[in-house]
């Protein structure tokens, strides 16, 4: 139990479908974090939240589009997606932004783009 | 470009010793992580070396050279449970992290 806790933990879609992933953290972090990792390659950023403001989004496609309501939950919403979207998702927080080091990991929300 | 690299998989036998090496070429160092991932559960943070030498946490160590680019994760009196992937990731210049492809461990009986 790492205090980050997903849902769900597995979902399969089609590319018209509209869904939304969720992640809350019971740890008292100011930064919530949303990673890709796809098999044998190194997690991709997605996007940064501090103090629930957007801080960085590293090129993303608009069909992923993060909500961050407070400092405990954060949403991805996902739409019109691609079968190279099939992956684990992954949230993360931290306290203060990654500059402070350990990240807080939850279990992953796996993903199948059909 | 930034990198980082690792080797993709090792197997080693209970009640041994494994290293795990990570080399890398980041623009900046402000410190290495290595994280243990489970198949199916999260990440979770073993070790934050900044400064060159070794770490050490109980049968785990992490040694660093910034000289060199270069680190690794040190497993000694391996167990079954030490079966997962180990990620290994350095904080850029611009404090952003830069994550290996991560080296998956096998522990044979």
């Amino acid at each position: 139990e790492t205090g980050v806790t997903q849902t769900p933990r597995h979902l399969v879609m089609g590319m018209t479908n509209k869904k939304s992933l969720k992640c809350e953290q019971h740890l008292g972090h100011n930064a919530m974090y949303w990673y890709k990792q796809s098999a044998k390659k190194p997690l991709e950023l997605m996007f940064v939240y501090s103090l629930e403001e957007r801080v960085e989004n590293n090129s993303v496609p608009s069909r992923f589009s993060p909500e961050c309501p407070n400092s405990s939950h954060l949403f991805l919403h996902l739409h019109t997606l691609q079968p190279e979207d099939s992956a684990l998702y992954l949230c993360a927080s931290s306290q203060g932004d990654s500059t402070t080091g350990e990240l807080f990991f939850g279990e992953g929300s796996r993903l199948t783009v059909l | 470009g930034q990198n980082i690299d690792q080797p993709t998989e090792m197997t080693a036998t209970e009640g041994a010793i494994v290293q795990i090496n990570c080399t890398y070429q980041t623009s900046g160092f402000n410190g290495l992580f290595w994280y243990q991932q489970h198949a199916g559960e999260a990440p979770t943070f073993l070790s934050y070396n900044v400064l060159d030498g070794l770490e050490e946490k109980g049968r785990f160590s992490s040694f660093l050279s910034r000289s060199k680019g270069y680190s690794y994760l040190l497993l000694k009196e391996l167990q079954m449970k030490d079966s997962a992937s180990y990620l290994c990731a350095v904080m850029d210049s611009n404090y952003q992290l830069i994550w290996g492809a991560g080296t998956k461990l096998i522990i044979k009986p």
